[in-house]
């Protein structure tokens, strides 16, 4: 079967760095998504990988490796809005997207 | 404003009834999604469009049905509601389908709960 893990819940301090990780075993791979849903609301787009290494944009860096399923969400100088859950979601050979349940994240002062 | 509209924001059904969520999206995007989206799991797809006229079943088909007439509308029915229907739906929508590798803009979703 497919399986996307996270890690549930994740606790970090303003100002501070958090890594978030998400491995998958997946029917095939054409690409791996990070969306960020802030409680009650809709899911956005945060980044898109498909070629292994790290893709940096501002605050927020995504990484992958393909030949180890495993892919991290970098969030650097963490504010207080950046609470949220973050899902990790993996293109199979379908062209399906297949999602994790999420990684709430809390940030504390 | 560009994006996607879901209608109702919330709503409480009883078993057996008929619903319809509906979603409009104005950004002339060729694929459709409606999720159902559960605590503890991740967004679960139910039906799927990737062009008008065309439309695909997801992981959780069972209960849902769906039309695509237009580019625009995609509304999501459920026939006969059951308890285990109660969730946050979200539409998306995406510029291409069949790849698979655009970003999907979502929906603000419907919250239903089912009694």
């Amino acid at each position: 079967g497919q399986n996307i893990d996270q890690p549930t819940e994740m606790t970090a301090t303003e100002g501070a760095i958090v890594q978030i990780n998400c491995t998958y075993q997946t029917s095939g791979f054409n690409g791996l998504f990070w969306y960020q849903q802030h409680a009650g609301e809709a899911p956005t787009f945060l980044s898109y990988n498909v070629l292994d290494g790290l893709e940096e944009k501002g605050r927020f860096s995504s990484f992958l490796s393909r030949s180890k399923g495993y892919s991290y969400l970098l969030l650097k100088e963490l504010q207080m809005k950046d609470s949220a859950s973050y899902l990790c979601a993996v293109i199979d050979s379908n062209y399906q997207l297949i999602w994790g349940a999420g990684t709430k994240l809390i940030i504390k002062p | 404003i560009a994006g996607i509209t879901q209608a109702p924001t919330s709503q409480i059904l009883a078993a057996g009834r008929r619903m319809t969520l509906r979603c409009t999206q104005d950004m002339r995007h060729n694929a459709m999604y409606w999720y159902r989206q559960d605590l503890g799991l991740g967004l679960r797809l139910i039906h799927y469009s990737n062009t008008a006229g065309t439309t695909g079943k997801g992981e959780v088909p069972d209960g849902y049905s769906v039309s695509r007439a237009n580019t625009d509308d995609f509304p999501l029915t459920l026939a006969s509601a059951v308890p285990s229907q109660t969730s946050v739906y979200f539409c998306a929508s995406s510029d291409s389908g069949t790849s698979g590798t655009d970003e999907q803009f979502f929906g603000p979703g419907t919250r239903l709960t089912v009694l």
